[in-house]
């Protein structure tokens, strides 16, 4: 399967601290991005990271892309009670008209106040 | 702008029973895909469509069947509904990002099916 895999499943911290969550694929990508879900809604897109690029910085989120090791990481600084949510990483392995996006299984995060 | 609209909302069907379910892109994406998403298998694509056409299709049976119409509205079908029907079906509709060239999704609601 392409599907990429993020951990950890779950990963609780408190308010004010700093989230780390990584995503592993298996074939060499096109892009990756990042999305976010609250509970029981639509997936939300944070930030998209070409092949080509290493790291990425939007507002309080950075991404990195290892392509060598085939994983990403996305990083939450400062992080508030409302980042309280399931994030997934979605790999796109080709683009034009098989751009489709694959989706990993998530991370459930969680902010205690 | 408006968004990405799904209904209904949320359904119960019983098994052997069809469902439908709309989707209303973003005014002017042309390309809609859909996914199914459980607790045990996450997000699973389904199909894309893209100008009237499907463009991609995922690993489903052929009891998942959909269709787009020319203002690009789209719909999918499932025939014969079986237990494990019963998900979260959310439509995306998407753009290439100027910069990047690259196709990002934005995410209906989702249409919330129980098969009983």
């Amino acid at each position: 399967s392409q599907q990429g895999e993020e951990d950890p499943q779950a990963l609780s911290i408190q308010e004010g601290e700093n989230a780390t969550m990584n995503c592993s694929y298996k074939t060499s990508i096109n892009n990756l991005q990042w999305y976010r879900q609250n509970s029981g809604r639509g997936l939300v897109h944070l930030i998209l990271i070409r092949s080509n690029e290493r790291e990425k910085h939007s507002g309080r989120l950075r991404v990195t892309l290892d392509t060598s090791k085939k994983s990403s990481s996305l990083l939450i600084t400062a992080s508030r009670a409302a980042d309280t949510a399931s994030y997934f990483c979605a790999t796109v392995y080709d683009t034009g008209a098989n751009s489709k996006l694959t989706f990993g299984k998530g991370i459930t995060l969680s902010v205690r106040p | 702008k408006a968004g990405v609209t799904q209904t209904p909302r949320y359904l119960i069907k019983t098994r052997g029973q069809q469902v439908t379910l709309s989707c209303s892109p973003i005014s002017g994406h042309r390309s809609v895909s859909w996914y199914q998403q459980t607790p045990g298998q996450g997000l699973q694509f389904l199909f894309e469509y893209f100008s009237e056409t499907q463009r991609n299709k995922g690993n489903f049976p052929g009891r998942f069947s959909g269709r787009q119409f020319s203002n690009s509205r789209s719909e999918m079908n499932v025939s014969t509904l079986e237990l494990g029907d019963s998900a979260l079906y959310l439509c995306a509709s998407s753009f290439k990002q100027g910069t990047t060239g690259a196709n990002v999704l934005t995410f209906g609601a989702g249409s919330r099916l129980t098969v009983l």
